[in-house]
């Protein structure tokens, strides 16, 4: 079975610094996708950036980008230039290429410190 | 466009009570999903639909749990009878086609707190 590991409960970052989060996933899956969403205290989720499996290149969305190493099956987000607005739960998400369900990490929660 | 949709924000009610949560997907989006949110266990899918057809429940904990899709444009997640460990934030999900490069939209969910 897939599993998602974030092995950070918390972070902590000083504005306008860089915070890198981890995540660590387990799957036989050779072609899948790869997902990290934040979770501000609205609760709303939102799609932060994603990755396909097949791609060596790592996706970037602005000041967000990610390590992804498929061998190490290691999917990590580094945000630069932090943010107050980037204060949230942060989920790290894994789904394989034949569909069915979204596997979630138990999350991660950062602050942001001015 | 408006994002999915999902009613009420919160409920509060007492065990052995019938509990109904509602969603509206992003219209065009083939596939609804629900999740479930708790502090122990995170986030975990209940059931998928696809063209309103159920295609995985088996993270519907119990017999108590049924879901239904009547048409492209509204879900329910019903609890019967509702029990205090039901308590969590109940999410609806939809993305459009394949839900591997599609991501999926979420709503703001229902905090359910079951006394």
């Amino acid at each position: 079975a897939q599993t998602v590991t974030q092995s950070q409960p918390e972070m902590s970052v000083q504005e306008a610094e860089t915070v890198t989060l981890s995540c660590t996933y387990d799957t036989s899956e050779s072609d899948y996708y790869l997902f990290w969403y934040k979770q501000p205290p609205s609760r709303q989720m939102i799609l932060v950036i994603r990755q396909e499996a097949y791609k060596q290149q790592n996706a970037t969305e602005n000041r967000f980008s990610v390590n992804f190493q498929k061998a190490a099956k290691s999917f990590s987000l580094k945000i630069s230039d932090s943010q107050l607005g980037d204060a949230a739960m942060y989920f790290c998400a894994y789904i394989r290429n034949q569909g069915g369900k979204l596997i979630f990490g138990q999350g991660t929660e950062l602050s942001v410190k001015p | 466009d408006a994002g999915v949709i999902q009613s009420p924000r919160h409920e509060v009610t007492e065990m052995g009570q019938e509990v109904t949560l509602r969603c509206k997907p992003i219209s065009g989006h083939d596939y609804l999903f629900w999740y479930r949110q708790t502090m122990m266990r995170g986030l975990e899918l209940l059931i998928y639909f696809n063209n309103n057809v159920p295609i995985d429940d088996s993270g519907m904990p119990e017999d108590r749990f049924s879901a239904k899709m009547p048409n492209a444009s509204f879900s329910t997640l019903k609890i019967q009878p509702s029990e205090p460990r039901d308590s969590a934030v109940y999410f609806c999900a939809s993305s459009l086609a394949t839900p591997t490069n599609q991501p999926q939209h979420f709503g703001d969910g229902t905090r359910l707190s079951i006394l």
